[in-house]
Formats: structure tokens, sequence, C-alpha cells
């Protein structure tokens, strides 16, 4: 999920389908994960979260897995609307700091 | 609901101006941060405050200071405008140490001309 340049990785999907956006991580002592859902011309709002001692968090509609072992997080959104389109980035955090690091976001396109 | 309400969504400011964003959060929230938003970029830190009067530098704090005067608002100062500062200016609030969410508000889009 790290955008390169200008341009952000997007993911167009199908109303109804299942997404899956993914984010990599580099810091081995990242404790805590966090999703973000930033619609057009709005602040991130929070979606969910998971801590390092969990692989796997359900929300409504949403799962995130986390795989230490390669540094990896996903987020899953179940039966895709066209009301989730948005960008969505991760941010972690390690140590105890209240100062996460954000990836650069995915874009999701859901199309009617 | 956390709410984080910032003062303007959209504001245009000529070069040279001195230009204040102001930044309110109504859950007693100890930690208090100003971001920027700038395309392929992310979200990059510019000052965060952990504490009333308490300041301490972002990544990119050059040509910004903030002040926190009452725990629930963060202001952010541009104190001489530069084109370079146009971008999306996001004020971010947590309760700390040990909770790291960050709850945004919905930004103030800067043009600066």
């Amino acid at each position: 999920g790290e955008s390169v340049g200008l341009h952000l990785p997007t993911l167009s999907v199908q109303e109804g389908d299942n997404s899956i956006i993914n984010c990599a991580y580099s810091n081995s002592a990242s404790d805590y994960f966090i999703w973000y859902k930033q619609e057009s011309g709005k602040g991130p709002q929070f979606i969910i979260d998971i801590r390092s001692n969990m692989d796997k968090r359900q929300g409504q509609r949403v799962t995130v897995l986390l795989n230490k072992t390669v540094k990896h997080l996903s987020l899953q959104i179940a039966a895709t609307q066209p009301g989730d389109s948005a960008v969505y980035f991760c941010a972690e955090t390690s140590g105890g700091s209240y100062i996460p690091t954000f990836g650069r976001g995915t874009s999701l396109i859901v199309h009617p | 609901d956390v709410k984080v309400t910032q003062s303007s969504r959209y504001l245009v400011k000529r070069t040279g101006e001195k230009v204040f964003l102001e930044c309110v959060q109504d859950m007693d929230h100890e930690n208090m941060f100003w971001y920027r938003q700038d395309p392929g970029l992310g979200l990059r830190l510019i000052y965060f405050s952990y504490d009333v009067k308490m300041k301490e530098k972002g990544d990119i704090p050059e040509g910004y200071s903030v002040s926190r005067e009452k725990k629930e608002r963060f202001s952010l100062i541009l104190e001489s405008a530069s084109t370079n500062q146009t971008s999306m200016y996001l004020c971010a609030s947590s309760s700390g140490p040990r909770r790291e969410t960050q709850y945004f508000g919905p930004g103030t889009r800067l043009l600066v001309l």
C-alpha cells in the first residue's frame, strides 16, 4: 500500500465484492496498528485498530489481519459499497509512542 | 463521539500574511497534533503538544509555530505565509500516553497566493 511519486495505488472493485487493502511496515518494534478512511475533502476517520498480540480483529464489515513475520497488515472490507470509496491508509506506533507513522494510502474506487 | 473541529474549511491568503489555524477538541485529550497533507507525501507532522503550554517539533516545523494555552485548543501559526505552504492542514487529538488512536478534524485547505 505504499505510493510512488504523486500517484496512490488504486484498487477498483465492483459493488458487492470484497476488497483487500494492503500495508507493509518496516519497524519490527511496531506494536499498534490503525486503519483510517479518508473521503475526499475530509479528515481521516478511524476504522479499526489491532495490537501486535493479535493477528486478526473484526469490526462491522471490516477485518484487519496482521502478519508480524512479514510485517504486513491488511484491511478487508466485505460487500463493498459505493460509500466505501475513499483513500485508506494504515498507521503504526511502537514502544508506547503516541506519534504514529502513517502510510501513503490506497485509493479504493467502488463501481456501482 | 470524539469531535475535533477546525476553524476554517478553506482559506486563501497572500504571501507574507500571518495565518492562524485553530483547532478545538471536546474530549479532554492530552495530546494534540498538526499535520500537513500533500499529494504523494502523505501526512507529515508539523508540531504536537502533550500538555497545556507544552509543544514539540515534528518532522517539518520550519515556517510554523504553535500555541496551546488551553487543553482543548491548539493553534497553528504561519508567521509569514509562503506559496509552498499551500496544503491541506489536519489537526488531530489523542488521549495519552498509551492511547495512540488519533482523531482528526475535517481539515483546512489553505491556498497561499
